[in-house]
């Protein structure tokens, strides 16, 4: 079965500075989603990466999925206090409607 | 912006009840998600519904878990007899295509 390893586990910053979060996969991803979760609540959808070599951004956050397409990175940049929570990834588990398994999370926290 | 929901947003029953669990999914969406997460844990899949009917179910979704969208807006998740090991924050999602959004999901706690 497929499996889903996010590193660091958690990550504490300075407001301000850059950081990266990674996704590695078992087996190759056909689709891949970055998560946002604050502790006990909902997961809010950030965007969905499928193809090889594949980047999207939004706002500060890019995302992007190798050319291999067994990882992928999470990047933000000029971290703000907002973006404090846990970021997930989650791909795509082989089911034919979609069905989602989902790495451990990876915690952030912003200093002010 | 449209988005999912859920209620109740706590439950607490007693082991051996049955809950309901319900969610309205996004009005256009065609496919819909129940996922589970057990305190410190990662987020599992347990079922997903296409046509009104189930399309996948994990291991975890025994015969004690039904899933129905009763009419066109909600979709709902009942566990019959529910276990201490059900305690957990469980999540509906829906998609239209391939972009998931989740509610912010049923804290259920079994004493």
């Amino acid at each position: 079965s497929q499996e889903l390893e996010q590193s660091p586990q958690s990550l504490i910053v300075q407001e301000g500075k850059n950081l990266t979060i990674n996704c590695t996969s078992s087996k190759t991803l056909y689709g891949l989603y970055w998560y946002k979760q604050k502790y006990g609540e909902g997961l809010i959808f950030l965007m969905m990466l499928q193809k090889g070599g594949e980047e999207k951004s939004h706002e500060k956050i890019t995302a992007k999925l190798d050319e291999k397409k067994q990882q992928s990175s999470l990047h933000i940049t000029a971290s703000q206090p907002s973006h404090a929570g846990i970021y997930l990834c989650g791909a795509l588990g082989g089911g034919s409607q979609g069905n989602l398994i989902f790495g451990k999370g990876t915690k952030l926290s912003v200093k002010p | 912006e449209p988005e999912v929901t859920q209620t109740p947003s706590h439950q607490v029953t007693q082991m051996g009840q049955e809950v309901i669990l319900r969610c309205v999914p996004i009005s256009n969406h065609l496919y819909f998600y129940w996922y589970r997460q057990i305190l410190g844990q990662k987020v599992e899949f347990l079922v997903s519904f296409y046509n009104n009917e189930i399309s996948e179910k994990s291991e975890i979704f025994d015969d004690q878990f039904s899933v129905e969208r009763p009419d066109g807006s909600n979709f709902t998740l009942k566990i019959r007899s529910t276990k201490l090991e059900d305690s957990a924050m469980y999540f509906c999602a829906s998609s239209r295509l391939n972009e998931q959004f989740f509610g912010p999901g049923t804290r259920l706690t079994v004493l």
